[in-house]
């Protein structure tokens, strides 16, 4: 069956030290891949987005993550972090068949920034 | 401004009561989606449709109603046989092709 999973529920981390959100999927393919983020309350915003090519990609806010198809994984990363990035981050894949756009998301990793 | 809106952003309802919750779209998508949000659960799919007049069920059907007569409007019905309604509801659309799902701000649905 089709899974992701985020090992990770909760990370603290100091504003400026460098972050590395994990992510591990079970696929029978390669999926599509994205990260979102969410505020308290707020709806899911998308930070970047894996179809194909170059493995790292490049999102907003200084988000990048890795495709490693040896690992089934698209872990996120940032180099420094910013207090405004406490957040909750999902993981999220889509089949390349079938065109339904459904998508499977983990079950989230909950961000802390100490000051 | 394209975007999906949710309304209300909170609403309350007696247990029994069926509630309807609106969301709209004007990014000319063709799917759309309905997912809830429990604390510690991730995002649950509950109805999604591809296409107007046309939708299918998600992992967590029962007890949701859905309708999709405009390709705009996917309202969400949550009935009185969802045993714990009670959750912040997201609604999401996409152009229905792998591509990724933009969301609205979402419901927060409290039943007493």
């Amino acid at each position: 069956a089709q899974s992701v999973t985020q090992p990770d529920i909760h990370i603290t981390v100091s504003e400026g030290a460098s972050l590395e959100l994990r992510c591990n999927y079970s696929y029978g393919a390669t999926p599509y891949l994205f990260w979102y983020v969410q505020s308290p309350g707020q709806g899911l915003q998308l930070l970047l987005k894996y179809f194909s090519g170059d493995t790292l990609v490049q999102g907003i806010k200084g988000f990048e993550a890795e495709f490693k198809r040896s690992q089934s994984s698209f872990n996120l990363r940032k180099p420094s972090v910013h207090w405004s990035d406490a957040a909750e981050y999902f993981c999220a894949v889509g089949a390349r068949s079938g065109n339904t756009g459904k998508l499977i998301f983990g079950q989230g990793t909950t961000l802390q920034v100490k000051p | 401004d394209g975007g999906i809106t949710q309304s209300p952003k909170y609403l309350f309802r007696k247990e029994g009561q069926n509630v309807t919750l609106s969301c709209e779209q004007n990014l000319n998508h063709d799917a759309m989606y309905w997912y809830r949000q429990d604390p510690g659960q991730g995002l649950r799919l509950i109805y999604y449709s591809q296409i107007v007049n046309d939708f299918q069920k998600g992992d967590i059907a029962e007890g949701y109603s859905v309708s999709r007569e405009k390709k705009e409007s996917f309202p969400l019905t949550v009935t009185s046989a969802q045993k714990n309604p009670t959750a912040f509801y997201l609604c999401a659309s996409s152009t229905g092709t792998s591509d990724e799902q933009y969301f609205g701000p979402g419901t927060r649905l409290t039943v007493t």
